[in-house]
Order: C-alpha cells, then structure tokens, then sequence
C-alpha cells in the first residue's frame, strides 16, 4: 500500500537539543510539507519542497531545518533555537504544484508529536 | 491572497440528526477548495474537494459540500450524523500556483463536531 510514513510517533526532547523528524512517502509524490499544529491554530507550514535537492521557507520556519537529497523523504530537525517546539508535526505531500488554477491534493502522514521536557 | 474562515470552533450535534459546519473563503484565483477531516492524534484524511466542476461536492461517507461563489462559502453538510464523526473538520482553500513559489493551500483553524448519544 501506498502512503506515507512519520516516525516516531511520539518524541521527547531535553531543551536545547536538536531532534530529527523522519518523513518517508511511496507515493511518487514530487512535492513534500512539513506542518506544526497547535491546539486552536490550525495548520501552519514551516517548510516545503517542491523537487529533490530543493526547498522552500513556509511561514514558520525559523529555528527548523529540512533536507530533501532523495525524493521519497523530507526529514525535518527542530533545533534548539525553536522556542516553543512541543506541538504536533504532519508531513503531506501531493504531485506537483500546477501552475494555473488547479492544485492536488495534499496527503497526511500519521504524525509526530514532540513534546519538551 | 488567499484566506480561510470557520465560523463555528465546536458544533455538538445529536447523533442521527444533520450536520453543518460553516467555511468562507477569500482568494484572489478561481479556488480550489477542501475539507479534510482529523481524528484524534492522527493525520488529515480527505473528505471532499471542489476544482470547478460542479458546484455540489459529494465526498466520503455520506458527507457533501456545496460551493457558492457568490457567498464565498463552502458548507459542509451530513444528512445524519454517527458517532463515528466525532472529529476535527478543516476546510482548506488554494489559490492555485503562483508560479513565485507560494505553496498555495491556506488552512482554516478548525471546527470540533461533537455528536451527542
């Protein structure tokens, strides 16, 4: 089946440690999004890619960090310099961006929740 | 610019009677609009999405939507409600791909449905 992947499901962090989220699709899908989600916000995205080799800064990206050296994963490492990093974090991914009017979809992995201690 | 509205935080209805869960949007393109549906400490599942074909969105188990341009709504409605629905719902708007590297989904802050026994 295909999908997409988080882990870990649940992860604990000491402050001023960096942690790595992993983030792994079968989809074929080129385009893959990193999303924080507080209670009562919503979504909020911190950081996209649109093709290997390549990424975007979304609307909170300060004090995370991703990579994307293979198409099929997207890793994203919050880092001591994100203040407030105990949230829950989603990976989607979708085809592509169309250009024009139209756009796909995006599917959700199941999920990481980081929590500080 | 692009930007989602939820009118409802939380909607408590009885289980076997309707549900409606409110969504305005304002996009500057001709939008493609999405509710997604999330349970508990899970990813984002899809309902239903509108590209600009019909204006009435039938969507997964028994849900549907209808787009009004002129109301710049996007309702989301269930004949009858099961506890299985119990649930946070988002409806999404994208304004397509802007070609400056925007990723184009905008999320609205989400709509609790609580359904009553």
């Amino acid at each position: 089946d295909g999908g997409i992947t988080q882990s870990p499901k649940y992860l604990f962090r000491k402050e001023g440690q960096n942690v790595t989220l992993s983030c792994e699709q079968n989809l074929n899908h080129d385009a893959m999004y990193w999303y924080r989600q507080d209670p009562g916000q919503g979504l909020r995205l911190i950081y996209y890619s649109q093709i290997v080799n390549d990424f975007q800064k979304g609307d909170i990206a300060e004090g995370y960090s991703v990579s994307r050296e293979k198409k099929e994963s997207f890793p994203l490492t919050v880092t001591s310099a994100q203040k407030n990093p105990t949230a829950f974090y989603l990976c989607a991914s979708s085809i592509r961006l169309l250009a024009g009017n139209t756009y796909n979809e995006q599917f959700f992995g199941p999920g990481t929740r980081l929590t500080v201690l | 610019a692009q930007s989602v509205t939820q009118l409802d935080s939380h909607v408590s209805v009885s289980e076997g009677t309707p549900v409606l869960l409110r969504c305005n949007y304002s996009s500057s393109y001709s939008p493609s609009l999405f509710w997604y549906v999330q349970h508990p400490n899970k990813g984002l599942q899809l309902l239903l999405k509108y590209t600009s074909a019909a204006t009435l969105v039938k969507g997964i188990n028994g849900f549907e939507a209808e787009f009004k341009k002129s109301e710049t709504s996007f309702h989301l409605t269930k004949p009858s409600a099961h506890m299985s629905d119990a649930a946070e719902y988002f409806c999404v708007v994208s304004g397509g791909y802007s070609g400056g590297g925007a990723d184009g989904l905008t999320f609205g802050k989400g709509t609790h449905l609580i359904i009553q026994p």
